[in-house]
């Protein structure tokens, strides 16, 4: 059971826009910077955003995040075909003392 | 360019040891904060362990908690992960990875990561 949750699955047709949330609570989200990555098949993780809303230098635009209270979300424009992963939120628990991730939610652009 | 090169992966009987390391190059290695998270097979990320760049401050997961040990030498570019009386539940993809530049001291976020190395606790 993880600490964030996510929804499991969303799914898109090629161009359009999805979102995808991230719940926690007062100790993690609520409390610090939400974090976003994404794992394409078979490949290491990679971060996608960072401090809630800021991009690495090299992801498009097509990617922003925010964050309200104990709740994040990301948001993919333009959906390619190449988007096709799963997307993990991460936060610092302060009651825990660890950086915590969601289970998880697996983009499908039909 | 940033390299983490993670080895010492391998089947282990329940109850067992294993050492995994990873090795940096690329960047200062002493300046940044390190971790190790881990993916069960088929499952999402979970955090592991994270250390600073001086080795000062360690946090671990409360379920690694007690068996697992990290360290790393910075004269050897190397991060170390001390894994003692193994189960099942251990088995996953070991990643390791160093913040971002931007918050090299920080163990939270987590910039980039290696290619990981698989650790199977099985009899």
């Amino acid at each position: 059971q993880s600490v964030l949750t996510q929804t499991p699955s969303v799914s898109a047709a090629p161009g359009q826009k999805v979102t995808i949330s991230c719940s926690g609570t007062s100790s993690n989200i609520g409390n610090d910077f939400v974090s976003w990555y994404q794992q394409l098949p078979g490949t290491a993780p990679k971060l996608l955003i960072y401090d809630n809303n800021k991009r690495p230098s090299g992801i498009p635009d097509r990617f922003s995040g925010s964050k309200s209270g104990t709740s994040a979300t990301l948001g993919i424009t333009g959906l390619q075909t190449g988007d096709e992963a799963d997307y993990y939120c991460g936060a610092w628990d302060s009651s825990l003392s660890s950086v915590v991730f969601g289970g998880g939610t697996k983009l499908t652009v039909l | 360019e940033v390299q983490l090169l993670e080895s010492g992966g391998g089947l282990v009987q329940p109850g067992g040891s294993l050492r995994l390391s990873c090795t940096a190059s690329g960047f200062t290695f002493s300046i940044y904060a390190m971790s190790w998270v881990r993916q069960a097979p088929g499952k999402g990320l979970e955090w592991v362990s994270g250390i600073s760049g001086g080795g000062g401050n360690i946090y671990y997961a409360d379920s690694v908690k007690g068996r697992f040990t990290i360290s790393r030498d910075n004269s050897k570019n190397t991060l170390y992960l001390q894994m003692d009386r193994l189960g099942a539940e251990d088995t996953a993809l070991y990643f390791c990875a160093k913040a971002p530049s931007w918050a090299a001291r920080a163990v939270y976020p987590i910039g980039d990561w290696g290619q990981g190395t698989l650790v199977t606790a099985s009899s």
